[in-house]
C-alpha cells in the first residue's frame, strides 16, 4: 500500500531563514503527492501537489517542493520563513484514499 | 462554492451520550471521506463513500461508530455511546472522480470532547 514518511517530528527555524521539510514515499507507480498545512486550531489547507511533469512544483504562500524519484522523496521548501508559517505540515499520497504522514511541527523563532 | 461544510465546529458531550457530526460536501463531488485526527494516531481515514455508497469502512474503530450518506449533499458520522477516547478532531473531505490529482478539499473539522 502507498505510504509517506516524515522523519522530522519538530523543526525550529528562525524568521527569515530557509526551511526544508522531508517526505519519503512508498509507491509502485508515479504517485500523486501533496503537502497540506494546518495552523493551530484550523483545518487542512492544500499547499501544493505533484502528479506528473516538472519535478519542481510551486505552491501557495511561497512554498515549493521537489519530486525526486531516485530518492523517493518529495521535500517541501521555503526560502525565507515568516512567523505566520508556524504550523503543522503534512505530506500525503493518494490512491483513492489520501494517506498522511505523521506531520512535522514548525516553530518559528523571532 | 462554499467548500466542505461541517457542523458543529465544537461539541462537548458526556460519556455515554450519542454524538452526530455532519458534513456537506462540495456540490458535484462524488467521493466523501471522514478522517479523525488525534495526537497519538495522527490523521486516520475512518470511512469513505462513492456516490453515497460506503466503499471502505475498515478504519471505523468499533461498532459504536456509524456513518451514513443519505444523499449526495449530506453525510453523518454518529458515535453511540461516546467515550472519552473518542475525543478528537473529525474532518470531512470531498473530491470528484477524475480529479484526485487536485487533492481533497477538507472541511474545517469538528472538535469533539467527551467528558
Amino acid at each position: 500500500a502507498q505510504s509517506v514518511t516524515q522523519p522530522d517530528i519538530h523543526i525550529t527555524v528562525s524568521e527569515g531563514a530557509s526551511l526544508e521539510l522531508r517526505c519519503n514515499y512508498s509507491y509502485g507507480a508515479t504517485p500523486y503527492l501533496f503537502w497540506y498545512v494546518q495552523s493551530p486550531g484550523q483545518g487542512l489547507q492544500l499547499l501544493l501537489k505533484y502528479f506528473s511533469g516538472d519535478t519542481l512544483v510551486q505552491g501557495i504562500k511561497g512554498f515549493e517542493a521537489e519530486f525526486k524519484r531516485s530518492q523517493s522523496s518529495f521535500n517541501l521548501r521555503k526560502p525565507s520563513v515568516h512567523w505566520s508559517d508556524a504550523a503543522e505540515y503534512f505530506c500525503a499520497v493518494i490512491d483513492y484514499k489520501l494517506s498522511f504522514g505523521a506531520g512535522t511541527t514548525v516553530t518559528v523563532r523571532a | 462554492d462554499a467548500g466542505v461544510i461541517q457542523s458543529p465546529r465544537h461539541e462537548v458531550t458526556e460519556m455515554g451520550q450519542e454524538v452526530t457530526l455532519r458534513c456537506k460536501p462540495i456540490s458535484g463531488h462524488d467521493y466523501l471521506f471522514w478522517y479523525r485526527q488525534t495526537m497519538m494516531r495522527g490523521l486516520e481515514l475512518l470511512i469513505y463513500f462513492n456516490n453515497n455508497v460506503p466503499i471502505d469502512d475498515s478504519g471505523m474503530p468499533e461498532d459504536r461508530f456509524s456513518a451514513k450518506m443519505p444523499n449526495a449533499s449530506f453525510s453523518t458520522l454518529k458515535i453511540q455511546p461516546s467515550e472519552p477516547r473518542d475525543s478528537a478532531v473529525y474532518f470531512c473531505a470531498s473530491i470528484l472522480t477524475g480529479e484526485f490529482y487536485a487533492g481533497y478539499t477538507f472541511g474545517s473539522g469538528t472538535r469533539l470532547t467527551v467528558v
